[in-house]
This record gives C-alpha cells, sequence and structure tokens, in this order.
C-alpha cells in the first residue's frame, strides 16, 4: 500500500510565527509531490508543487523535499488566521495519473 | 480564472436509488477525475478518464461506479445502488496532461451525497 503519512494535529501557532508541516510517503517511486490547502467543507487548493530535492520558495511558503528520506515540508512564514486550515501533502508515482493524499494536518493560527 | 464546476452542491438519496454528479471540467483539459472524501477522512482517488476511456481506477471504484463523458463538456460519475457507505463529498478534478510534473489538478467545489 503507497502511503502518505502526515500527523493530523492541530498544529497551533501564533500569528506572525512560522508554520512547519511534516509529510512522509512510502513509495519510493513517487516523483511529485504537492501541498494543498483544504478549508473546511471546500476543495482542496494547490498551494505549492515540489519534484526536486531542495527548497522551492512561492511567497510566504516554501515547500521542501527530502528523497533520501522520502520527507516532504512545507514551512508557512509569517502565519496569518486566514491560514488556518487543513494541509494535504500529496504526491504523484512516476508514470502515474492519481493523487495519493495524506490524511492532512490542521493548522490553527492564533490571534 | 478557469474552474471545474460540480452540480448538485449536495443531494439526499435514499438507500438503493441511482445517482448522478455532474462536472464541467476546464476547456482545454485533457484528463478528467473523481476523488471522494468521507467526512474526517482522507481524500482518495476513484477514477481517471482520458480519450473517453478510463485510465485508472482505485479498489473502491466497484461495479457500482461508472463515468461517462456524454458531449463534449461534461463528466459524469453515477453510482448505480447507492449503499450508507457512499456518503461523501465527491470532487471532480481535470489536469491539461498526466497528473505530475506541470500538470496539476485543478479540483471543483464537490458534490455532498448523503445516503439515508
Amino acid at each position: 500500500q503507497k502511503e502518505v503519512e502526515q500527523n493530523s494535529g492541530p498544529l497551533s501557532v501564533p500569528e506572525g510565527a512560522i508554520a512547519s508541516l511534516n509529510c512522509t510517503y512510502s513509495d519510493r517511486g513517487s516523483q511529485s509531490f504537492f501541498w494543498y490547502r483544504q478549508y473546511s467543507g471546500k476543495s482542496p487548493e494547490l498551494i505549492m508543487s515540489i519534484y526536486s530535492n531542495g527548497d522551492k520558495e512561492d511567497g510566504r511558503f516554501t515547500a521542501q523535499l527530502n528523497k533520501a528520506s522520502q520527507y516532504v515540508s512545507l514551512l508557512i512564514r509569517d502565519s496569518q488566521p486566514s491560514d488556518s486550515a487543513t494541509y494535504l501533502c500529496a504526491s504523484v508515482t512516476g508514470g502515474g495519473n492519481k493523487l495519493t493524499f495524506g490524511t492532512g494536518t490542521q493548522l490553527k493560527v492564533e490571534l | 480564472e478557469p474552474e471545474v464546476t460540480q452540480t448538485p452542491s449536495h443531494q439526499v438519496t435514499q438507500m438503493g436509488q441511482e445517482v448522478i454528479l455532474r462536472c464541467v471540467p476546464i476547456s482545454n483539459h485533457l484528463y478528467f477525475y473523481w476523488y471522494r472524501q468521507i467526512l474526517g477522512q482522507k481524500v482518495e482517488f476513484l477514477v481517471s478518464f482520458y480519450n473517453n476511456e478510463i485510465s485508472e481506477k482505485s479498489e473502491i471504484f466497484d461495479d457500482q461506479f461508472s463515468v461517462e463523458r456524454p458531449d463534449g463538456s461534461n463528466f459524469t460519475l453515477k453510482i448505480r445502488s447507492t449503499k450508507l457507505e457512499d456518503s461523501a463529498m465527491y470532487f471532480c478534478a481535470s489536469s491539461l496532461g498526466l497528473a505530475g510534473g506541470a500538470n496539476v489538478l485543478t479540483f471543483g467545489a464537490g458534490s455532498r451525497l448523503t445516503v439515508l
């Protein structure tokens, strides 16, 4: 079973702090990784994608990938209350055509 | 910004009834998907569809499920005889190319199915 694992949280951070969300995956054939944000009752919304080892930055978000450790993370700088949501990690195996999602980590940004 | 449109937003049905969920993918996208999310659980892949045929399906997608692209714009998911455990949010998604790489999936707002 090809799994994507996340801590369900909730992860609570104060406004303005850095939130660090983590994800591990079991399938070494996974090539592409995605972070989606999901507000309660809404659909997943893409935040970041990452395919190569290292860091990828987009505004307040930084995705990190370590294929040797099978580990993906998302850093959110200057966290805002509007960032409060569930963050879903997902992977695609090379040549495949489906996203495998983790259970998501609930983030709460407190005033 | 182009979006994936789903109807209905919420459907309530009796166990054993047939349900059709409809989706209008982004117009130039070639790959179409259905995912579902049972309340409080992870988003699960059901099926992918390309060139008028199923390209991949999960073990969830059994004989009770079918998909169809009846015309140039709609993509439907049919559940033949609904069960209580089919109650979930169903998300349609589309992508320009194969998932992964630069071809990210865009999700619709979802159709909530409640089976009584």
